[in-house]
């Protein structure tokens, strides 16, 4: 049950897109399409933006896209905005009803 | 409107116990997978346990199991977290989740959120 492993920052200014990577194993991301990400602001509670893979949630803006490629999902952030500046996490379903969450990113709007 | 709401933490001594409750409205609560996931000061996010939609089946992370026990009643909308033994490593910020879906993959992702309870274990 080791956390999956993100870059601790990414920045970028307004208007440009960045990526946050999300890598675990073939025993959880690999395996499963059930990596889901979310959006937490100072002092709040998580905000899910994207669930199997790839999903969105409605109302979730279309600037906010998943992927995977083997046991690496990412969270691509286009047209980044100032209230996107946040700490995002990712998980994984890891099997027999248990989840592991990435270490977290926080996300800096220069 | 799902609400969630979470109650019960406070400040312990170690090696004690302490019960923590979720109340759930907006939703059918019986029908849904809940989820306990903790947030240590200044950390991630870590899963703690899970609970069946009939509390059957609970599963919990290593470093809990044994002292922890998840429950709940579904005629009252509530969800428990029994924690034994408290541990300094135990003080964290205590989230209740609402399962996305009632069956299949959709049982698998956290959607709705409380706003937690604080749980502190001082020495």
């Amino acid at each position: 049950q080791s956390a999956l492993t993100q870059p601790a920052s990414v920045s970028g200014p307004p208007g440009q897109s960045i990526t946050i990577s999300c890598t675990g194993t073939s025993r959880d991301v690999g395996i499963y399409n059930l990596v889901s990400w979310y959006q937490q602001h100072p002092a709040g509670a998580p905000k899910l933006i994207i669930f199997e893979d790839n999903r969105r949630p409605s109302g979730i803006s279309s600037r906010f896209s998943g992927s995977k490629f083997g046991n690496t999902a990412s969270l691509t952030i286009s047209g980044l905005q100032p209230e996107d500046e946040a700490d995002y996490y990712c998980c994984s379903y890891a099997g027999s009803s248990t989840y592991v969450f990435g270490s977290g990113t926080k996300v800096t709007v220069l | 409107e799902v609400k969630l709401v979470e109650s019960g933490g406070t400040l312990v001594h170690s090696g004690r116990s302490l019960r923590v409750s979720c109340v759930a409205s907006g939703f059918t609560f019986k029908d849904y997978t809940m989820f306990w996931v903790r947030q240590r000061p200044g950390e991630g996010l870590e899963w703690v346990s899970s609970v069946s939609w009939n509390g059957d089946n609970t599963v919990y992370v290593d470093s809990v199991k044994g002292r922890f026990t998840a429950s709940r009643d579904n005629a009252r909308n509530t969800l428990y977290l029994q924690m034994n033994n408290l541990r300094l490593d135990d003080t964290a910020l205590y989230y209740c989740v609402k399962a996305r879906g009632s069956g299949g993959a959709s049982q698998h992702t956290f959607d709705d959120w409380g706003l937690g309870t604080l749980l502190t274990v001082s020495s």
